[in-house]
Protein backbone atom coordinates (compact mmCIF):
# COMPACT_ATOMS: atom_id res chain seq x y z
CA UNK A 1 0.00 0.00 0.00
CA UNK A 2 1.37 3.58 -0.76
CA UNK A 3 1.64 5.91 1.67
CA UNK A 4 -0.61 8.60 -0.44
CA UNK A 5 -3.12 7.92 -2.58
CA UNK A 6 -4.68 10.30 -5.14
CA UNK A 7 -7.29 10.03 -7.57
CA UNK A 8 -5.55 11.10 -10.77
CA UNK A 9 -8.58 12.26 -12.47
CA UNK A 10 -8.38 14.03 -14.62
CA UNK A 11 -11.08 16.62 -13.58
CA UNK A 12 -13.03 19.37 -15.82
CA UNK A 13 -15.12 21.64 -14.40
CA UNK A 14 -16.65 25.03 -15.86
CA UNK A 15 -15.17 28.42 -14.58
CA UNK A 16 -16.69 29.28 -11.32
CA UNK A 17 -17.11 26.23 -10.09
CA UNK A 18 -15.91 24.21 -6.47
CA UNK A 19 -13.31 22.18 -7.30
CA UNK A 20 -12.69 19.25 -4.29
CA UNK A 21 -9.52 17.35 -4.77
CA UNK A 22 -8.82 14.55 -2.42
CA UNK A 23 -6.18 12.20 -1.18
CA UNK A 24 -6.14 9.27 1.49
CA UNK A 25 -2.85 8.27 3.57
CA UNK A 26 -1.85 4.95 5.14
CA UNK A 27 -0.09 5.87 8.29
CA UNK A 28 -2.01 7.92 11.05
CA UNK A 29 0.85 9.06 12.82
CA UNK A 30 1.48 11.61 9.67
CA UNK A 31 1.21 14.79 10.97
CA UNK A 32 2.33 17.34 8.25
CA UNK A 33 0.23 17.35 5.01
CA UNK A 34 0.97 19.77 2.36
CA UNK A 35 -0.62 20.52 -1.51
CA UNK A 36 1.34 21.96 -4.84
CA UNK A 37 0.51 23.15 -7.76
CA UNK A 38 2.29 22.19 -10.96
CA UNK A 39 1.43 23.54 -14.16
CA UNK A 40 3.20 21.92 -17.17
CA UNK A 41 7.04 21.68 -17.68
CA UNK A 42 7.31 23.38 -14.27
CA UNK A 43 8.11 22.55 -10.69
CA UNK A 44 5.40 22.18 -8.43
CA UNK A 45 4.53 24.67 -6.51
CA UNK A 46 3.65 24.90 -2.39
CA UNK A 47 0.03 26.10 -1.99
CA UNK A 48 -0.82 24.97 1.61
CA UNK A 49 0.69 23.70 4.63
CA UNK A 50 -1.11 22.22 7.61
CA UNK A 51 -0.35 20.52 10.57
CA UNK A 52 -2.89 17.74 12.52
CA UNK A 53 -6.39 18.36 11.80
CA UNK A 54 -8.55 21.21 10.89
CA UNK A 55 -8.90 23.30 8.02
CA UNK A 56 -6.94 25.78 7.22
CA UNK A 57 -8.04 28.86 4.40
CA UNK A 58 -6.10 31.03 1.96
CA UNK A 59 -7.95 33.15 -0.12
CA UNK A 60 -10.01 30.31 -2.70
CA UNK A 61 -8.40 27.56 -1.26
CA UNK A 62 -8.78 24.94 1.68
CA UNK A 63 -7.05 22.52 3.04
CA UNK A 64 -9.19 20.48 5.19
CA UNK A 65 -7.58 17.42 7.22
CA UNK A 66 -9.24 14.76 8.50
CA UNK A 67 -7.55 12.23 11.06
CA UNK A 68 -9.91 10.07 12.08
CA UNK A 69 -10.40 8.56 8.19
CA UNK A 70 -7.07 9.62 7.07
CA UNK A 71 -8.43 12.36 4.47
CA UNK A 72 -7.24 15.40 2.97
CA UNK A 73 -9.06 17.27 0.76
CA UNK A 74 -8.24 20.79 -1.06
CA UNK A 75 -10.79 22.75 -2.02
CA UNK A 76 -10.81 25.74 -4.70
CA UNK A 77 -14.02 28.48 -4.93
CA UNK A 78 -14.60 30.36 -7.84
CA UNK A 79 -12.30 28.23 -9.84
CA UNK A 80 -10.03 30.28 -12.28
CA UNK A 81 -9.33 28.86 -15.87
CA UNK A 82 -5.48 30.27 -14.15
CA UNK A 83 -6.09 26.80 -11.89
CA UNK A 84 -5.31 24.44 -14.78
CA UNK A 85 -3.01 22.36 -13.19
CA UNK A 86 -1.86 19.44 -11.94
CA UNK A 87 -2.67 19.32 -8.31
CA UNK A 88 -0.18 17.23 -5.58
CA UNK A 89 -0.97 15.84 -2.27
CA UNK A 90 2.00 15.37 -0.05
CA UNK A 91 2.79 14.15 3.56
CA UNK A 92 5.94 13.97 5.94
CA UNK A 93 5.73 11.54 8.72
CA UNK A 94 7.16 12.89 12.20
CA UNK A 95 9.97 12.86 12.76
CA UNK A 96 10.55 12.05 9.12
CA UNK A 97 12.65 13.65 6.19
CA UNK A 98 11.57 12.20 3.58
CA UNK A 99 8.34 13.46 2.19
CA UNK A 100 5.57 11.42 -0.11
CA UNK A 101 3.41 12.56 -2.56
CA UNK A 102 0.55 11.33 -4.44
CA UNK A 103 0.50 11.21 -8.33
CA UNK A 104 -0.94 14.13 -8.68
CA UNK A 105 -4.59 15.15 -10.15
CA UNK A 106 -4.73 17.24 -13.73
CA UNK A 107 -7.04 19.61 -13.66
CA UNK A 108 -8.66 21.93 -15.88
CA UNK A 109 -11.23 25.09 -15.78
CA UNK A 110 -13.20 25.49 -18.56
CA UNK A 111 -13.63 29.33 -19.54
CA UNK B 1 13.80 35.58 -0.91
CA UNK B 2 15.50 33.59 -3.45
CA UNK B 3 13.89 30.30 -4.43
CA UNK B 4 15.50 26.73 -5.26
CA UNK B 5 17.66 27.15 -8.36
CA UNK B 6 18.11 24.31 -10.36
CA UNK B 7 20.67 24.05 -13.22
CA UNK B 8 20.88 23.46 -16.43
CA UNK B 9 17.02 23.99 -16.72
CA UNK B 10 17.40 21.32 -20.08
CA UNK B 11 20.07 18.86 -21.35
CA UNK B 12 20.30 16.03 -24.03
CA UNK B 13 22.25 13.14 -23.77
CA UNK B 14 23.37 10.15 -25.22
CA UNK B 15 22.99 6.44 -23.75
CA UNK B 16 25.97 5.28 -21.88
CA UNK B 17 26.88 9.09 -20.96
CA UNK B 18 27.17 10.59 -17.39
CA UNK B 19 25.24 13.92 -16.70
CA UNK B 20 25.52 16.29 -12.98
CA UNK B 21 22.86 18.62 -12.03
CA UNK B 22 22.74 21.14 -9.76
CA UNK B 23 20.46 22.47 -6.96
CA UNK B 24 21.09 25.50 -5.23
CA UNK B 25 18.75 25.75 -2.00
CA UNK B 26 16.66 28.55 -0.22
CA UNK B 27 19.32 30.42 1.69
CA UNK B 28 19.05 29.14 5.37
CA UNK B 29 17.54 25.74 4.56
CA UNK B 30 19.99 22.91 4.66
CA UNK B 31 18.21 19.96 3.87
CA UNK B 32 17.88 19.11 0.15
CA UNK B 33 15.62 16.31 -1.54
CA UNK B 34 16.11 15.30 -5.19
CA UNK B 35 13.34 13.29 -6.82
CA UNK B 36 12.32 12.17 -10.41
CA UNK B 37 9.34 12.89 -12.49
CA UNK B 38 7.94 10.54 -15.03
CA UNK B 39 3.79 10.64 -16.66
CA UNK B 40 3.88 7.32 -15.69
CA UNK B 41 5.54 7.37 -11.92
CA UNK B 42 4.86 10.73 -10.54
CA UNK B 43 7.32 11.76 -8.62
CA UNK B 44 10.18 9.20 -7.21
CA UNK B 45 11.90 10.07 -4.14
CA UNK B 46 15.96 9.35 -5.20
CA UNK B 47 18.09 10.99 -1.77
CA UNK B 48 18.15 13.55 0.87
CA UNK B 49 21.17 15.37 1.81
CA UNK B 50 21.04 17.09 5.64
CA UNK B 51 23.95 18.98 6.27
CA UNK B 52 25.85 17.18 3.79
CA UNK B 53 24.57 13.63 4.75
CA UNK B 54 22.56 11.69 3.03
CA UNK B 55 19.88 10.80 5.69
CA UNK B 56 17.36 8.67 3.46
CA UNK B 57 17.54 7.09 -0.09
CA UNK B 58 15.06 6.16 -2.34
CA UNK B 59 14.95 2.45 -4.67
CA UNK B 60 16.88 3.80 -7.20
CA UNK B 61 19.96 2.07 -8.55
CA UNK B 62 23.67 3.13 -7.59
CA UNK B 63 23.96 4.41 -11.34
CA UNK B 64 22.18 7.81 -9.33
CA UNK B 65 24.08 8.93 -6.17
CA UNK B 66 24.22 12.57 -4.82
CA UNK B 67 26.13 14.68 -2.47
CA UNK B 68 25.55 18.16 -0.95
CA UNK B 69 28.35 20.55 -0.05
CA UNK B 70 29.01 23.06 3.03
CA UNK B 71 26.88 25.70 1.47
CA UNK B 72 24.15 23.18 0.91
CA UNK B 73 23.95 23.38 -2.46
CA UNK B 74 23.50 19.69 -4.10
CA UNK B 75 24.85 17.72 -7.09
CA UNK B 76 23.27 14.62 -8.03
CA UNK B 77 24.75 12.72 -11.09
CA UNK B 78 23.40 9.98 -12.82
CA UNK B 79 25.94 7.53 -14.67
CA UNK B 80 26.09 5.33 -17.34
CA UNK B 81 22.36 6.72 -18.87
CA UNK B 82 19.53 4.80 -20.05
CA UNK B 83 17.10 6.11 -21.92
CA UNK B 84 14.34 5.37 -19.13
CA UNK B 85 15.99 8.10 -17.10
CA UNK B 86 14.55 10.64 -19.28
CA UNK B 87 12.41 12.85 -17.02
CA UNK B 88 11.95 16.13 -15.15
CA UNK B 89 14.32 15.70 -12.04
CA UNK B 90 13.29 17.92 -8.95
CA UNK B 91 14.92 19.05 -5.92
CA UNK B 92 13.15 20.45 -3.15
CA UNK B 93 14.99 22.55 -0.05
CA UNK B 94 13.49 22.51 3.41
CA UNK B 95 14.62 23.77 6.98
CA UNK B 96 14.72 19.79 7.43
CA UNK B 97 12.70 20.08 10.99
CA UNK B 98 9.39 18.85 9.73
CA UNK B 99 8.44 22.04 7.34
CA UNK B 100 7.01 22.23 4.36
CA UNK B 101 9.78 21.70 1.14
CA UNK B 102 10.01 23.96 -1.65
CA UNK B 103 10.94 22.92 -5.07
CA UNK B 104 13.35 24.50 -7.96
CA UNK B 105 11.82 24.48 -11.87
CA UNK B 106 13.76 21.17 -12.56
CA UNK B 107 16.18 19.90 -14.92
CA UNK B 108 14.43 18.08 -17.67
CA UNK B 109 16.99 15.23 -18.98
CA UNK B 110 16.36 13.67 -22.73
CA UNK B 111 18.57 10.67 -22.50
CA UNK B 112 18.73 10.09 -26.86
Amino acid sequence: QKEVEQDPGPLSVPEGAIVSLNCTYSNSAFQYFMWYRQYSRKGPELLMYTYSSGNKEDGRFTAQVDKSSKYISLFIRDSQPSDSATYLCATLPPRGNQFYFGTGTSLTVIP
Amino acid sequence: KAGVTQTPRYLIKTRGQQVTLSCSPISGHRSVSWYQQTPGQGLQFLFEYFSETQRNKGNFPGRFSGRQFSNSRSEMNVSTLELGDSALYLCASSRGDETEAFFGQGTRLTVV
